[in-house]
């Protein structure tokens, strides 16, 4: 299933730099786009989650949506050491059941 | 902070046997969940519950999988006849409304099928 696409990473920053993380998708029905965060053996948090195209912002995180290029983007500005984790971009057609997730990109940020 | 919370944290079972995988969602919470998660590949959606019955469910759960809510606090899901693929992290989720974007995670329950 090729649905939502995510580059696995690993991804190692140090402290202070700007993270930006990405996801691809084939299904232009998409409308809800999330990203959750992992920790290691942890269930998925909810991070954010974005309506259609455009911005949004919450503290460092700023997610970003791309319809046209079927492209969503996480960035995390100042990134700390308590960043490290699997960051997972997910998405679904509707306020519905299904979420398709990416495999998760695992991010260690280095103090 | 209210939490869903999935017991056991890891199962280990033999092929064929059946397993019950349980999970308590968030008291208020009206809609749930089932995801798994095989190593190294992505979180797969399984099944949505509300109102005692399947909402929605993918192709992954055919007849070997079931859920239940067996009381007013459990929420159950069971492999009949486990199979080596069976293996995998099972989530669990719950939301107050229908609303995807508000789904809560619980830990998970690691199953490994020997």
């Amino acid at each position: 299933q090729k649905e939502v696409e995510q580059d696995p990473g690993p991804l190692s920053v140090p402290e202070g730099a700007i993270v930006s993380l990405n996801c691809t998708y084939s299904n232009s029905a998409f409308q809800y786009f999330m990203w959750y965060r992992q920790y290691s053996r942890k269930g998925p948090e909810l991070l954010m989650y974005t309506y259609s195209s455009g911005n949004k912002e919450d503290g460092r995180f700023t997610a970003q949506v791309d319809k046209s290029s079927k492209y969503i983007s996480l960035f995390i500005r100042d990134s700390q050491p308590s960043d490290s984790a699997t960051y997972l971009c997910a998405m679904s057609l509707n306020t519905g059941n299904q979420f398709y997730f990416g495999t998760g990109t695992s991010l260690t940020v280095i103090p | 902070e209210p939490e869903v919370t999935q017991t056991p944290s890891h199962q280990v079972t033999q092929m064929g046997q059946e397993v019950i995988l349980r999970c308590v969602p968030i008291s208020n919470h009206l809609y749930f969940y089932w995801y798994r998660q095989i190593l190294g590949q992505k979180v797969e959606f399984l099944v949505s519950f509300y109102n005692n019955e399947i909402s929605e469910k993918s192709e992954i759960f055919d007849d070997q999988f079931s859920v239940e809510r067996p009381d007013g606090s459990n929420f159950t899901l069971k492999i009949r006849s486990t199979k080596l693929e069976d293996s995998a992290m099972y989530f669990c989720a719950s939301s107050r409304r229908g609303m995807n974007t508000e789904a809560f995670f619980g830990q998970g329950t690691r199953l490994t099928v020997v």
